[in-house]
């Protein structure tokens, strides 16, 4: 009964291949993010979904393309893989703030390494 | 913009030493939220407290208490009698509002604690 779950865990892949990460959540939050944890361990958002509705998009290329299929999952499709992209990619949600800033759970993280 | 600024780096201490972690934040938002994360080797991030700018209390959770203060814009983190399974990366974050009412965390660098037995 995991919260935030995110699949895979470890993914290794080769540069310029496609490749998609999914996240899952039971805990019936409106909004999902995902962020991004470079290898300095800092964490930066990236998207942030309502209910469905791209609410965050943040400086990130448009190799990244987010998708919400409904209000429980949240996938990240990557484009194109670069080297840079190899990262920690942690999902989270939360209920929905309007404005008062809710708690975001997070996933356990995706290790991407991009050879 | 906001910001969150954890000074230091790494810090190592003793099994049953007191450690205080700092934050120091900057905001033009009255209203704000403030939390701590912990991640623990293995990786995954776990909540440890969220507190908004009108509540000053102090926090006690155990070993682990917090202290805000908005006079220094800080909230700092102590964990007494520190234990080994404390070491782990604890970041600090500021939530800030966005469009549409959804919010973004943004986080310190944070500071990774090694507490040696």
């Amino acid at each position: 009964d995991t919260a935030v779950s995110q699949t895979p865990k470890y993914l290794v892949t080769q540069m310029g291949n496609d490749k998609s990460i999914k996240c899952e959540q039971n805990l019936g939050h409106d909004t999902m993010y995902w962020y991004k944890q470079d290898s300095k361990k800092f964490l930066k958002i990236m998207f942030s979904y309502n209910n469905k509705e791209l609410i965050i998009n943040e400086t990130v290329p448009n190799r990244f393309s987010p998708k919400s299929p409904d209000k429980a999952h949240l996938n990240l499709h990557i484009n194109s893989l670069e080297l840079g992209d190899s990262a920690v990619y942690f999902c989270a949600s939360s209920p929905f703030g309007a404005g008062f800033q809710e708690t975001q759970y997070f996933g356990p993280g995706t290790r991407l390494l991009v050879l | 913009a906001q910001k969150v600024t954890q000074a230091q780096t790494e810090i190592s201490v003793v099994e049953k030493e007191d450690v205080t972690l700092d934050c120091v934040y900057e905001t033009r938002d009255t209203t704000y939220y403030l939390f701590w994360y912990k991640q623990p080797p293995s990786g995954e991030l776990v909540f440890l407290i969220r507190r908004n700018s009108f509540d000053e209390q102090n926090e006690i959770s155990g070993r682990y208490s917090w202290n805000f203060q908005k006079s220094t814009s800080s909230f700092n983190f102590t964990i007494t009698a520190s234990q080994v399974v404390d070491s782990a990366v604890y970041f600090c974050a500021l939530s800030e509002a966005s469009q549409g009412g959804s919010e973004k965390l943004v986080f310190g660098k944070g500071t990774k604690l090694t507490v040696n037995p």
